[in-house]
């Protein structure tokens, strides 16, 4: 029962460089979001999808670029790399509900922490 | 605007003790609240939530929370706490609307707790 699974773990990138953050999902669920947690400024979302083909800006969606070309994959992009996004990237998934079911209950992946230097 | 406040960065509480984090939401409608567990180097893991219904709701691990609509709070409790419920804890609320289904986290609350 893998879940929200995101590689790298780990990386290092130098200024400038480009790497895509790799986040993907076997519950077959809508709803996917990629966030970033800096230290004492709990998590920031950078975009999120409610479903193949849809997706949308979050609170800090500068410098990042997403896709969701399929229900499972939610990849991250980062264009042109810069210090200020060095973090923690939380992947993480949900199915609504409807109605007095609705839950929106997110699952985390491990997450990947990236250094810029 | 939707937020949550979690007033204090840190919490400490000796092992059997009770304990408590705070949570403060400020929400249009009704809320749907949620609290979160980050173990070190790890995702964030589901803990409890409020839909509606009691205003005690019974969550993982002992964990409770209490709903009050009237100080607009949502704080995180357990009768006797352990020193593996040492975390970091995360309030959040749910916002909803035409296409967007988000959670707006709280910045984190550390509960250390001393053995």
């Amino acid at each position: 029962n893998a879940g929200v699974t995101q590689t790298p773990k780990f990386r290092i990138l130098k200024i400038g460089q480009s790497m895509t953050l790799q986040c993907t999902q076997d519950m077959n669920h809508n709803y996917m979001y990629w966030y970033r947690q800096d230290p004492g400024m709990g998590l920031k979302l950078i975009y999120y999808s409610v479903g193949a083909g849809i997706t949308d800006k979050g609170e800090v969606p500068n410098g990042y670029n997403v896709s969701r070309s399929t229900t499972e994959d939610f990849p991250l992009r980062l264009e042109l790399a810069a210090p200020s996004q060095t973090s923690v990237y939380f992947c993480a998934s949900s199915y609504p509900g409807q109605g007095m079911e609705a839950k929106n209950i997110q699952y985390f992946g491990a997450g990947t922490r990236l250094s810029v230097l | 605007a939707q937020s949550v406040a979690q007033p204090e960065d840190q919490v400490n509480v000796a092992e059997g003790n009770p304990l408590t984090v705070k949570c403060t939401y400020s929400v249009s409608g009704n809320p749907y609240l949620f609290w979160y567990v980050q173990y070190p180097n790890r995702g964030l893991q589901f803990l409890l939530k409020y839909i509606t219904g009691d205003n005690l709701v019974k969550g993982s691990y002992g964990f409770e929370a209490e709903f009050n609509k009237s100080q607009t709070s949502f704080h995180l409790k357990k009768p006797s706490a352990l020193v593996s419920d040492s975390a970091l804890y995360f309030c959040a609320v749910r916002v909803i609307a035409y296409n967007t289904d988000k959670l707006i986290f709280g910045t984190g609350t550390r509960l250390q707790v001393f053995p």
